[in-house]
């Protein structure tokens, strides 16, 4: 079946440096969807794209889908301790009755102060 | 607030036991969907439910069952219960399974389960 992985899984970074995580996924995806999920929290909609090539900013959040519709990244610019959360990823593959959402495993951020 | 309810928001039971745990969607949405997350560990996918029926199965005990009712709301049945099915029970709605924004999923707030 589908998988879509996500790298790293943990990452810790000093406040005020950049973090990324990655998706990559086997098949090509119909559209990709960001979440975030605060320590204690559910996860939450961040975003989704759908075009190849797509870049959204959000604030200090860059995200990107790959040429080729299957990869995608998530940049955070100089983060701040709010930042602090579990990534996940969900790409969505198949069309009709057999279209699904697959989220990846997330990239849990703690930012130091 | 995601307009995702479920209850209750804790659980306390013992090994062996059975234990129903209650979602109820977003005014609209017809899908549903169930997801275990462990400590420290990512989402995962049970199962799925639209309109009523069964749409998506993922990995799934055979010792868990759920349904979705005609009023949409959706119910996570778990027996036999081990130590290790202690974890964080998350449900999510959706419009719909396909189409772009239809598919952006809400989380509810989660029930938290321990079998001691």
């Amino acid at each position: 079946g589908q998988q879509v992985m996500q790298i790293p899984q943990y990452q810790h970074v000093q406040e005020g440096e950049d973090f990324t995580t990655y998706c990559n996924s086997s098949t090509t995806l119909s559209n990709i969807q960001w979440y975030k999920q605060r320590p204690g929290g559910h996860p939450v909609f961040l975003i989704q794209l759908v075009k190849s090539g797509e870049v959204k900013k959000q604030k200090r959040l860059t995200f990107q889908f790959g040429e080729a519709k299957k990869n995608s990244s998530l940049h955070i610019t100089a983060t701040q301790t709010t930042d602090v959360g579990t990534y996940f990823c969900a790409g969505s593959v198949g069309s009709g009755s057999a279209r699904q959402l697959t989220f990846g495993s997330g990239t849990q951020l703690t930012v130091l102060p | 607030d995601s307009g995702v309810t479920q209850t209750p928001k804790h659980l306390i039971t013992a090994t062996g036991q059975r234990v129903t745990l209650r979602c109820s969607p977003r005014s609209g949405d017809l899908s549903v969907y169930w997801y275990q997350q462990s400590l420290d560990q990512g989402l995962q996918f049970l199962i799925q439910y639209y309109n009523g029926e069964e749409r998506a199965k993922g990995n799934i005990l055979e010792r868990f069952s759920a349904q979705q009712f005609p009023d949409l709301h959706s119910e996570l049945n778990l027996s036999s219960l081990e130590l290790g099915d202690s974890a964080l029970y998350f449900c999510a709605s959706s419009v719909s399974p396909w189409g772009g924004n239809q598919e952006t999923q809400y989380f509810g707030p989660g029930t938290r389960l321990l079998v001691l």
